[in-house]
Order: C-alpha cells, then sequence, then structure tokens
C-alpha cells in the first residue's frame, strides 16, 4: 500500500515571502504522478500542480515550484512571494499510473501573515 | 453552473434518519468519486464510478449507499449513520480513470450525525 506523509501541520510564512511544505511517500511502483492540492476555507479543493514521476524536471506553476527527489521519495511544494490568497490547507496526493485512487497526505495549514 | 456541484452544503440527520447527498459535473467526465473528509485523518476514498459502472468500493459500511444514473450525477445514499460518520464528503470527478486524469473536486456537503 502507498502511504503518504506530510510531517507539518501547520506553517506560516509571511507575505511576500518563501514557504516550503514537505511530503515524503512510500511505493514500489516506478511510474506514477504526484500532486499538491489546496484546500482554502471555503472547502473547493483544487490542483495546485502535478508532477509526473519519469519526468526529472521539476513541475512550475507560476509562484508554486517542486522538489521532486525520486531516490529519496520526496515531493516538496516552494511557494515564492506569498499572497494572503495563498492561506489554506495543502495536500500532498499520489496516484499510481496503474490506479485511479488518489492517496492523501493529512494535510498542512498554511498561514500568511501580513 | 460549472465544474463540480455539491448539494446541500450541510446536512445534520439523526441515526434513523435517511438522506441523500447528490453530485452533478458539468464537464463532460466519465469517472466520478465520493471522498470523506474527517478532521485529522487524510481524505478516504468510498466509491469511484467509471461511465455509470462501480468500480470500487472502499471498503465502506452498507449504511452508505452509491447510485450513479449517469455521467453526470452521482448520488449517496445514508441510512442509520453512526456519529463518527460526520464528515465532509467530497465529490470529484475526472475526465477518465488512471493518474493522467485530473481530478476535479466539488464543494463539499459537510454531515453532522446527531
Amino acid at each position: 500500500a502507498q502511504t503518504v506523509t506530510q510531517s507539518q501541520p501547520e506553517m506560516s510564512v509571511q507575505e511576500a515571502e518563501t514557504v516550503t511544505l514537505s511530503c515524503t511517500y512510500d511505493t514500489s511502483e516506478s511510474d506514477y504522478y504526484l500532486f499538491w492540492y489546496k484546500q482554502p476555507p471555503s472547502r473547493q479543493m483544487i490542483l495546485v500542480i502535478r508532477q509526473e514521476a519519469y519526468k526529472q524536471q521539476n513541475a512550475t506553476e507560476n509562484r508554486f515550484s517542486v522538489n521532486f527527489q525520486k531516490a529519496a521519495k520526496s515531493f516538496s511544494l516552494k511557494i515564492s512571494d506569498s499572497q494572503l490568497g495563498d492561506a489554506a490547507m495543502y495536500f500532498c496526493a499520489y496516484v499510481s499510473n496503474s490506479g485511479y485512487a488518489l492517496n492523501f497526505g493529512k494535510g498542512t495549514s498554511l498561514l500568511v501573515t501580513p | 453552473e460549472t465544474g463540480v456541484t455539491q448539494t446541500p452544503r450541510h446536512l445534520v440527520m439523526g441515526m434513523t434518519n435517511k438522506k441523500s447527498l447528490k453530485c452533478e459535473q458539468h464537464l463532460g467526465h466519465n469517472a466520478m468519486y465520493w471522498y470523506k473528509q474527517s478532521a485529522k485523518k487524510p481524505l478516504e476514498l468510498m466509491f469511484v464510478y467509471n461511465f455509470k459502472e462501480q468500480t470500487e468500493n472502499n471498503s465502506v459500511p452498507s449504511r452508505f449507499s452509491p447510485e450513479c444514473p449517469n455521467s453526470s450525477h452521482l448520488f449517496l445514499h445514508l441510512h442509520t449513520l453512526q456519529p463518527e460518520d460526520s464528515a465532509l464528503y467530497l465529490c470529484a470527478s475526472s475526465q477518465g480513470l488512471a493518474g493522467v486524469y485530473e481530478q476535479y473536486f466539488g464543494p463539499g456537503t459537510r454531515l453532522t450525525v446527531t
């Protein structure tokens, strides 16, 4: 079974600063996908960024980027130039290439202070 | 309406009641999912439907009964629930199964069982 671990229940960052959220996962598969989802207080879960395991290049989406270390099974999210609207729960998730069931971590609550 | 919608947004029910949660997706997707989100726990996949056919029942108690009359609608029928069933129930959809397809989430139904 695959497990996803987010070791930081809460994180805080000042506006305009950079913050990194950690995620590790356990799998015996070689082909899979990793995701970061954001769930603001309004509760709608939205996809922030996705990484295909077969790609060595780290994914980036504007101010969001990942540090994907396949050998270490680590998938951290970096948020640059943090904004108040970035405050939310962030979930790391895994799915194998042959599967469809997302395995989620417990989430990290990000607080952004002015 | 766009995306994935869920009704009701909040529901309070007694242990002997029967109620239903509704999910509708306007994205032309073929797969739909029910997830349970409890405090301090990772999201748990409950059911998966692909082209109206149930492909997964993740050991969910029979007091939860899903129904998928077509690819756009998904229901979760509830009866004789327990207080520990209180949670946020999220619906999601994707174009197909497999990790390559992004899952789009609805806003959720906050269920309280008294």
